[in-house]
């Protein structure tokens, strides 16, 4: 069965400070990654995707994620945070059908 | 661009009473899912239907159903509502062979 942890519910940080949040999934097949943002009352966005090829991939507003496959895990990372970071994260694979498995997701807060 | 629109925003239903939620894709998106995400937790995969057609099923009871238009816009109905029907409902809208959805704002129900 497909299934995705977070490790992290709840982060507080400062901003310009570095964040990582962890992520650990489990399906039987190829997988792509995904890392979705919800920002205070708004929809879910699209962060970053991991299909195929290159293991650290890009995303918007300067968030990164490794793809490490003998660990089964995808951390998000930023350097340097900023309180308009502030907002819920979550982890999620995509196996059959465009069927997506999210995690239980990561409320950030950012100090100013 | 329209994104993803889902309507009611809000509604409060009675415990037994039905419910239907709908959602609209993004113009030429053929692919339509619904989730739910309850408070604290990451949305669960509930359907996913293609060309009206059910492509998927996620672990929820018969009470809920679905269906998809010729247009692609699409239903959500849930029977017999239980309390721990609350949660935010989402929509997602994708393109055949493309792997990233695009998620709507979601319906927020409350059961009392």
């Amino acid at each position: 069965a497909q299934s995705v942890s977070q490790h992290n519910h709840h982060v507080i940080l400062s901003e310009a400070a570095s964040l990582e949040l962890g992520c650990n999934y489990s399906y039987g097949g190829t997988v792509n990654l995904f890392w979705y943002v919800q920002y205070p009352g708004q929809h879910l966005q699209l962060l970053l995707k991991y299909f195929s090829g290159d293991p650290l991939v890009k995303g918007i507003k300067g968030f990164e994620a490794e793809f490490i496959k003998s660990k089964f895990s995808f951390n998000l990372r930023k350097p340097s945070v900023q309180w308009s970071d502030t907002a819920e994260y979550f982890c999620a694979v995509n196996g059959h059908g465009n069927q997506f498995y999210f995690g239980t997701g990561t409320s950030l807060t950012v100090i100013p | 661009d329209a994104g993803v629109t889902q309507s009611p925003t809000h509604l409060i239903k009675t415990r037994g009473q039905h419910v239907t939620l709908r959602c609209s894709p993004i113009s030429g998106h053929k692919s339509v899912s619904w989730y739910q995400q309850v408070l604290g937790q990451g949305p669960q995969f509930i359907f996913q239907y293609y060309e009206k057609e059910e492509r998927g099923r996620g672990n929820f009871p018969d009470r809920f159903s679905a269906r998809q238009f010729p247009n692609y816009s699409s239903e959500l109905n849930v029977n017999a509502l239980l309390l721990g029907d609350s949660a935010l409902y989402l929509c997602a809208s994708s393109l055949e062979g493309d792997t990233e959805a695009f998620f709507g704002q979601g319906t927020r129900l409350t059961v009392v």
